[in-house]
């Protein structure tokens, strides 16, 4: 059974970093293209970044270009998201996510629980 | 705002149907396969369509999804309360070379 379990979530202070990560489990992390699509309080899906599966091509929304990086760890069948300069508008509940099939990077199945990230002033 | 255009709300009886539409561009929905995705309150969403029609392995035959140049539909038949929810489009921006999200759609089940 293919599983996601993201964990790292916190309060950082505006201007902080923080990273969050996403255990897999049920196929390996270098096979499939794996996002992060983050959800602020009470409004909609905004995609985030994604990794294909060779890991040679690193996708961001332009809002987070140059604060935010996304990694694995083949070894450790982990996802990660490093995120620095932390605004107030990156407040959301960030979930790990996979391409439903090799060639579907940008479809989504299945989804993590989500991890709270909180920036505070 | 979103790059892609969703009613913020709709309702319908128990088993009726429903519609949701989805509007886009020719560098999103235009260019690329639609995908569908439920949010039930308090949980993570979860694929309900791909590739425009198809349907993952365990979503009953009541959704369907179809799509017509840079429009694309949810439908759902014979509607149930448990199928209260938010549902969301998404897809590949060409232009933007970003994956985009419609602002969601709350279905109320009256």
């Amino acid at each position: 059974e293919v599983q996601l379990l993201e964990s790292g979530g916190g309060s950082p202070q505006t201007g902080g970093s923080l990273r969050v990560s996403c255990v897999v489990s049920g196929f390996n992390i270098n096979t499939f293209a794996m996002s992060w699509v983050r959800q602020a309080p009470g409004k909609g899906l905004e995609w985030v970044s994604t990794i294909n599966g060779s890991a040679n091509s690193t996708y961001y929304t332009n809002s987070v270009k140059g604060r935010f990086i996304i990694s694995r760890d083949i070894s450790r069948n982990t996802l990660y998201l490093q995120m620095k300069s932390l605004r107030a508008e990156d407040t959301a509940v960030y979930y790990c996510t996979k391409g439903r099939t090799v060639g579907a990077t940008f479809c989504f199945d299945p989804w993590g629980q989500g991890t709270l990230v909180s920036v505070s002033s | 705002q979103s790059v892609l255009t969703q009613p913020p709300s709709t309702s319908a009886a128990p088993g009726q149907k429903v519609t949701i539409s989805c509007s886009g561009s020719t560098s999103n929905i235009g260019s690329s396969f639609v995908s569908w995705y439920v949010q039930v309150t308090g949980t993570a969403p979860k694929l309900l369509i791909y590739e425009n029609n198809k349907r993952p392995s365990g979503i009953p035959d009541r959704f369907s999804g179809s799509k017509s140049g840079t429009s694309a539909t949810l439908g759902i038949t014979g509607l149930q309360t448990g199928d209260e929810a938010v549902y969301y489009c998404g897809t590949w921006d060409a232009s933007l070379t970003t994956a985009v999200f419609g602002g969601g759609t709350l279905l109320t089940v009256l």
